[in-house]
């Protein structure tokens, strides 16, 4: 299958500051790109999804200004986590779809702001 | 109402048991139905897919797609400890641009 990877695998910051999560597609062009948040057992919660060169889709709820989402590239797409709190520590997870039905998830990244 | 509705478990049987994983839906629309797993702290990996209505079967792993009734299964023959993780059921319509997923239920196969 393809292979989608996310960069860093974990993050430690301080509260204030902000982190970048960077995910990519190895092998294939991913035309659209989605963000999930998950909570300690719990499902995954889609954040936003994202088309190359076009602004992203965000879901009800999710503050734009706050989760900062670029996809510049049919390989990457980037979040951006601005002035991070500690409410905000969460697995993020990226997945990528070539335009069938089938999403490819990343490895995840793990935040923790202290 | 949830459009997908799982039960979280967890659930858990002992090695060699048949396990039956399940998911009901509302919206009559979804065509695409999937199932993925997922290791602790790890992302979803697909697991088994089906268009539309019908059974499919790849090695120790069965899907159920009853679209009269809206309700989907997966189901684990001989279960092993590696079986482990949470599985979620996801549906899609076609056309579709968003993937719903269930809650995920968890796992347990105890050696």
């Amino acid at each position: 299958g393809a292979v989608v990877s996310q960069h860093p695998s974990r993050v430690i910051c301080k509260s204030g500051t902000s982190v970048k999560i960077e995910c990519r597609s190895l092998d294939f062009q991913a035309t659209t790109m989605f963000w999930y948040r998950q909570f300690p057992k719990q499902s995954l919660m889609l954040m936003a999804t994202s088309n190359e060169g076009s602004k992203a889709t965000y879901e009800q709820g999710v503050e734009k200004d706050k989760f900062l989402i670029n996809h510049a590239s049919l390989t990457l797409s980037t979040l951006t986590v601005t002035s991070a709190h500690p409410e905000d520590s969460s697995f993020y997870i990226c997945s990528a779809s070539g335009g069938g039905y089938e999403q490819f998830f990343g490895p995840g990244t793990r935040l923790t702001v202290l | 109402q949830k459009e997908v509705e799982q039960d979280p478990g967890p659930l858990s049987v002992p090695e060699g048991a048949i396990v039956s994983l399940n998911c009901t839906y509302s919206n009559s629309a979804f065509q695409y139905f999937m199932w993925y797993r997922q290791y602790s702290r790890k992302g979803p990996e697909l697991l088994m897919y089906t268009y539309s209505s019908g059974n499919k079967e790849d090695g120790r792993f069965t899907a159920q797609v009853d679209k009269s009734s809206k309700y989907i299964s997966l189901f684990i023959r001989d279960s092993q400890p590696s079986d482990s993780a949470t599985y979620l059921c996801a549906m899609r319509t076609t056309g579709g641009f968003k993937t719903i997923f269930g809650a995920g239920t968890r796992l347990f196969v105890k050696a």
